[in-house]
């Protein structure tokens, strides 16, 4: 069975850093883009970035220079390191495995970690 | 950047009734089209992809179609279990892109 996890999130300031990770289980992790997407409080799905199982990395324009997506495929595990924090990155932070290894939509979904970013 | 535009954003249906919800791409992008279900307070969940192609595990009363620009999303037999908000996303190009959303409520 497919499980993603994330934690890490959590209350940061304006202008500060978070890191997000997402433990993966139940596939062959290195075989498969993961992906961040997030969801603003009662908007809609935005996706963030995208690491493919190689290590190449795809983002967003607009956390682009501020977000770094990277993989630990000896470990399972998938992050995202948050810079330069913006009130705009509030939202919930869903961890998404690619539905292949070269695909670019999602079939597995984490249950979230929301990130709120107040001073 | 390819924008997505979902229609209606929200509709009023019974039980039983037939819904179709629509997602139209600024420019061509084949098939590269999915579409996902979300529940409040829950992970979107992956109902279709390839336009057409259901999820392991997704029952045939959703169905899906379209290619290019536009697309639709058709739910045969509404009920109680399917009334959340429905998102597609292309993934033509990046950056990945999804639709606002379309609400199904209770009427």
């Amino acid at each position: 069975e497919v499980q993603l996890l994330e934690s890490g999130g959590g209350l940061g300031q304006p202008g500060g850093s978070l890191r997000l990770s997402c433990a993966a289980s139940g596939f062959t992790f290195s075989n498969y883009a993961m992906n961040w997407v997030r969801q603003a409080p009662g908007k809609g799905l935005e996706w963030v970035s995208l690491i493919s199982g190689s290590g190449n990395t795809y983002y967003a324009d607009s956390v682009e220079g501020r977000f770094t997506i990277s993989r630990d495929n000896s470990k399972n595990m998938l992050f995202l390191q948050m810079n330069s924090l913006r009130a705009e990155d509030t939202a919930v932070y869903y961890c998404a495995k690619g539905y292949t290894s070269s695909s670019l939509t999602f079939d597995y979904w984490g249950q979230g970690a929301l990130v709120t970013v107040s001073s | 950047d390819i924008q997505m535009t979902q229609s209606p954003s929200s509709l009023s249906a019974s039980v039983g009734d037939r819904v179709t919800i629509t997602c139209r791409a600024s420019q061509g992008i084949g098939n590269y089209l999915a579409w996902f279900q979300q529940k409040p307070g829950k992970p979107p969940k992956s109902l279709i992809y390839e336009a057409s192609s259901l999820q392991s595990g997704v029952p045939s009363k959703f169905s899906g179609s379209g290619y290019g620009t536009d697309f639709s999303l058709t739910i045969s037999s509404l009920q109680p279990e399917d009334f959340a908000t429905y998102y597609c996303q292309q993934y033509h190009s990046f950056p990945l892109t999804f639709g606002g959303g379309a609400k199904v409520e209770i009427k």
